[in-house]
């Protein structure tokens, strides 16, 4: 079946303006995960989501971020008044709650701002 | 101090040879992920640990819970085993964002 999807896969975008950023899931996975990974820093953590349990938002770096989970598959992300540090890959990964609790990674959406 | 620490950062090897890398933890973990990325970016998940040892292939990845150490071997190594490989944690189960190492960079000549 398809894998985790992410739109756009770039996105270039000024400084100041707001971004949306979105996953698709793997259908039936109710574990959603957004990360980020920033030039000479890695991966980090940002927001999880499972199922219709309150997210888990301690990874966000600010308030210009926030995320939801529409109907427990797509996610968005979006970033307000973005700023030159936001630029990074965002990566969404999916995982289906149970033994192995893999995580299933999208191909990242790479922003810029300029 | 990172939770999640890695070693080497760079690793270059000949074609063949028989590669480690280390990962360590600081805090307790439901599981211990081993994630490749190719350049190009995509990321794929090798293995999910909580005890013992897997292989997958020419893979084998080993956890040891008292000493919070992880190890990926990789025998009989090849080119297209050039990646950046990244442990990473789980501190709950219920919870299984990553807490991701700094990755390692292996390159294979051949």
């Amino acid at each position: 079946g398809a894998g985790v999807s992410q739109s756009p896969s770039n996105k270039v975008t000024e400084k100041g303006k707001d971004v949306e950023l979105r996953c698709d899931p793997i259908s039936g996975h109710t574990a959603l995960y957004w990360y980020r990974q920033s030039l000479g820093q890695g991966l980090e953590f940002l927001i999880y989501f499972q199922g219709n349990s309150a997210p888990d938002k301690s990874g966000l770096p600010s308030d210009r971020f926030s995320a939801e989970r529409t109907g427990g598959s797509v996610s968005t992300l979006t970033i307000q008044r973005t700023q030159q540090e936001d630029s990074a890959v965002y990566l969404c990964a999916s995982s289906a709650l149970g033994e192995t609790y893999e995580q299933y990674f999208g191909p990242g959406t790479r922003l810029t701002v300029t | 101090k990172n939770e999640v620490e890695q070693s080497p950062q760079n690793l270059t090897a000949q074609e063949g040879e028989f590669i480690t890398i280390n990962c360590s933890y600081s805090v307790g973990i439901s599981a211990l992920h081993w994630l490749q990325q190719h350049p190009g970016g995509g990321i794929v998940s090798l293995f999910m640990l909580s005890s013992g040892k897997k292989k997958h292939g020419r893979l084998i990845a080993t956890i040891n819970i008292q000493e919070k150490h992880s190890s990926l071997h990789i025998t009989a190594s090849h080119p297209r085993d050039s990646a950046v490989y990244i442990c990473a944690a789980t501190a709950n189960f219920g919870n299984e964002k990553l807490t991701f190492g700094t990755g390692t960079r292996l390159t294979i000549i051949p």
